[in-house]
């Protein structure tokens, strides 16, 4: 089944520096890539996603980048604010949604 | 407010015992699905149900079942319970379609049910 990693666990910047979060998956056939971030004790929320027939997208601060041969796919955020601090998962997924499966998260400290 | 209604939000029960955690999906979504989230980890996958059926199961233990029902809430019962069931449960829907129509893909999460086992 689809396997999804994600690096680093933990990563702390300092406010105004960049955040990259990097992530692969198994699954060739995935095409839907989501991210979510979880702020303390809260839901997780869709910030950016991006599908397999584009190679980047960006929303503002953050831009995601996909690079399907090599089944990887990553989250950047520019002039991070402490607001940015949250847990950050990205996912993958079949068929935009079937069996979204996540990786194991990014713990973003941005440090004022 | 995402649209999503979980209940109970807290729940406090003794190893062995049986529960149920209810989810609402937002208004015209078909999809619904469960995930368990242990304290500081990730998002663990359980189990998708579509319209009714069951479109994908993942890590979802034999104690644990579920089920979408017609009117498109959804339950999931965790029997057998042990300490390590603790954790907060999701439940997320999304408008996913299995081929064709319109699909976004995005999920939409509850507020989670916190489940202790004591």
């Amino acid at each position: 089944g689809e396997n999804v990693e994600q690096h680093p666990s933990t990563l702390s910047v300092q406010e105004g520096d960049s955040a990259v979060i990097k992530c692969t998956y198994s699954d060739s056939a995935s095409n839907y890539f989501p991210w979510y971030k979880q702020e303390l004790g809260k839901r997780p929320q869709l910030i950016i996603d991006i599908r397999s027939n584009v190679g980047e997208k960006k929303d503002q601060r953050i831009a995601v980048t996909l690079n399907k041969t090599a089944k990887h796919f990553s989250l950047h955020i520019t002039e991070t604010q402490p607001e940015d601090s949250a847990v950050y998962f990205c996912a993958a997924s079949l068929n935009g949604g079937f069996k979204t499966i996540f990786g194991a998260g990014t713990r973003l400290f941005v440090k004022a | 407010d995402s649209g999503v209604t979980q209940t109970p939000k807290h729940l406090i029960t003794a190893t062995g015992q049986r529960v149920t955690l209810r989810c609402s999906p937002r208004s015209g979504d078909l999809s619904v699905y469960w995930y368990q989230q242990s304290l500081d980890q990730g998002l663990q996958f359980l189990i998708q149900y579509y319209n009714g059926e069951e479109r994908a199961k993942g890590n979802i233990l034999e104690r644990f079942s579920a089920q979408q029902f017609p009117d498109l809430h959804s339950e999931l019962n965790l029997s057998s319970l042990e300490l390590g069931d603790s954790a907060l449960y999701f439940c997320a829907s999304s408008v996913a379609r299995s081929a064709g129509g319109p699909n976004t893909g995005e999920l939409f999460f509850g507020e989670g049910s916190r489940l202790t086992v004591l």
